[in-house]
């Protein structure tokens, strides 16, 4: 079946610096590739997704790239800030027998220092 | 903007006890979805229905649990016999129609302790 595989946790980095998130995934689909956010007692929300193959999607300085031949959709950011400590969840769309669920990763933990 | 509402938002039973947590999608929605969530892991999906019909979850649900969308302004899920392995955050999400490029608007989640 479909899968998510992304970079294991915790994630540590200081102010300033980059960051990757390793994500790779297995479908024999056409998925949608999400990436998530979750804060402390909240539901993960969308970062930003992208629907199509070599397409890039953005938003609040993340980026990812739906890289089909090489199955990966890694996030990045230039310059993390302490506001972006939060779980990163990488997600794809998988057509079941009706209806789209999403398959998770198993989160990525990001802790920014000051 | 996007509200789900999911409440109780926190539940504690004994082992052997029924539970019941609910869901308010966004209005116009049409597809909800359930996940459960352990120790801030993955998220695995529960169920999902479109126009209040269950139209795929897995082989657990169907088994241990009940859900129902009762109308297209509230939905619950219910565990009839709770067990410890039931301790997780259930998300509940919504999506205008539920499909593959969609986004889907998640609650803030039921924490539910078994113990």
């Amino acid at each position: 079946g479909d899968s998510v595989t992304q970079t294991e946790g915790p994630v540590t980095l200081s102010e300033g610096t980059s960051l990757t998130v390793n994500c790779s995934y297995e479908t024999k689909q056409y998925p949608t590739l999400f990436w998530y956010v979750q804060y402390p007692g909240e539901g993960p929300q969308l970062l930003f997704k992208v629907p199509k193959a070599n397409e890039k999607g953005s938003n609040r300085g993340f980026e990812a790239t739906y890289n089909k031949e090489a199955t990966s959709f890694h996030l990045q950011k230039a310059s993390v800030q302490e506001s972006d400590s939060a779980v990163y969840y990488c997600a794809l769309s998988d057509r079941g027998s009706s209806g789209n669920k999403l398959i998770f990763g198993i989160g990525t933990l990001l802790s920014v220092k000051p | 903007d996007a509200a789900v509402t999911q409440k109780p938002r926190y539940l504690i039973k004994m082992k052997g006890q029924e539970a019941e947590m609910k869901c308010i999608p966004e209005k116009g929605h049409t597809a909800v979805f359930w996940y459960q969530q352990k120790q801030s892991k993955e998220l695995k999906f529960l169920i999902y229905f479109q126009n209040q019909q269950p139209l795929d979850q897995i082989d657990m649900v169907k088994e241990r649990f009940s859900a129902v969308c009762p109308s297209s302004s509230l939905c619950s899920l219910g565990i009839r016999t709770c067990e410890a392995e039931d301790s997780a955050l259930y998300l509940c999400s919504s999506s205008p129609l539920g499909g593959r490029q969609d986004t889907q608007y998640f609650g803030p989640g039921t924490r539910l302790l078994v113990l």
